[in-house]
């Protein structure tokens, strides 16, 4: 069975650094494409890192908001994916998800449950 | 970037009855060397993850009962579900992997 369950969210002062992590099981992580997407509170979902798979070079992507200053990276001895999130903001506030991204499929075909961040003072 | 629109924003509708909901992309989601369209359409519940229902926009994923269907190339785009139930209260949103991933606004669905 596929799983994917991610930590470390929490309240962090504008400015300030948390790491989040996505603990996988039940496929093969090499193998696959992994997102992180967020989710604002009442809002849309907005797509912002990538980390592609081995066969790629683990390469990673970013959306515009997030560069320079979210870093993801991957565990892949222990099957876990990184984000790492640095000078946050307010408007970093979210629901912060990781996903799986099939590469047959080019979607997203499995979710964690979500880890709350809140910036705020 | 290439930018999602979805509509309607939200619509109500009853249990059994048919509904059309458009999505939108800022440039063709239509890769000329297979044919296919980068676009997928996701389901998200209440307090709950999202959840891919189609895919290539309109293999429909695994388990996905068979009233959801995904529609459109290119440009346009549309998710029909044929009878709707009571269970299929959510949001709906479409994304985009041609270049990178974009997701659409969502379209809300309630249940009358």
């Amino acid at each position: 069975e596929v799983k994917l369950v991610e930590s470390g969210g929490g309240l962090v002062q504008p400015g300030g650094s948390l790491r989040l992590s996505c603990a996988t099981s039940g496929f093969t992580f090499s193998d696959f494409y992994m997102e992180w997407v967020r989710q604002p509170p009442g809002k849309r979902l907005e797509w912002i890192a990538a980390s592609r798979n081995k066969a790629n070079d683990y390469t990673t992507e970013y959306s515009a908001s997030v560069k320079g200053r979210f870093i993801v990276s991957r565990d892949t001895s222990q099957s876990i994916l990184y984000l790492q999130m640095n000078a946050l903001r307010a408007e970093d506030t979210a629901i912060y998800y990781c996903a799986r991204d099939a590469v047959i499929k080019g979607a997203m075909d499995y979710w964690g449950q979500g880890t709350s961040v809140t910036v705020s003072s | 970037d290439i930018v999602m629109s979805q509509s309607p924003s939200s619509l109500a509708v009853s249990v059994g009855e048919k509904v059309t909901m458009s999505c939108k992309s800022s440039q063709s989601l239509l890769y000329s060397s297979n044919q296919k369209n980068y676009l997928a359409w996701y389901q998200q519940k209440p307090g709950q993850s999202p959840k891919l229902l189609i895919y290539w926009a309109s293999t429909r994923e695994s388990g996905v009962p068979d009233r959801f269907t995904g529609s459109g190339s290119g440009t346009d785009f549309t998710l029909t579900i044929s009878s709707v139930k009571a269970e299929d209260l959510a949001v709906y949103y479409c994304q985009q992997y041609y270049s990178y991933r974009t997701f659409g606004g969502g379209t809300k669905l309630e249940i009358k």
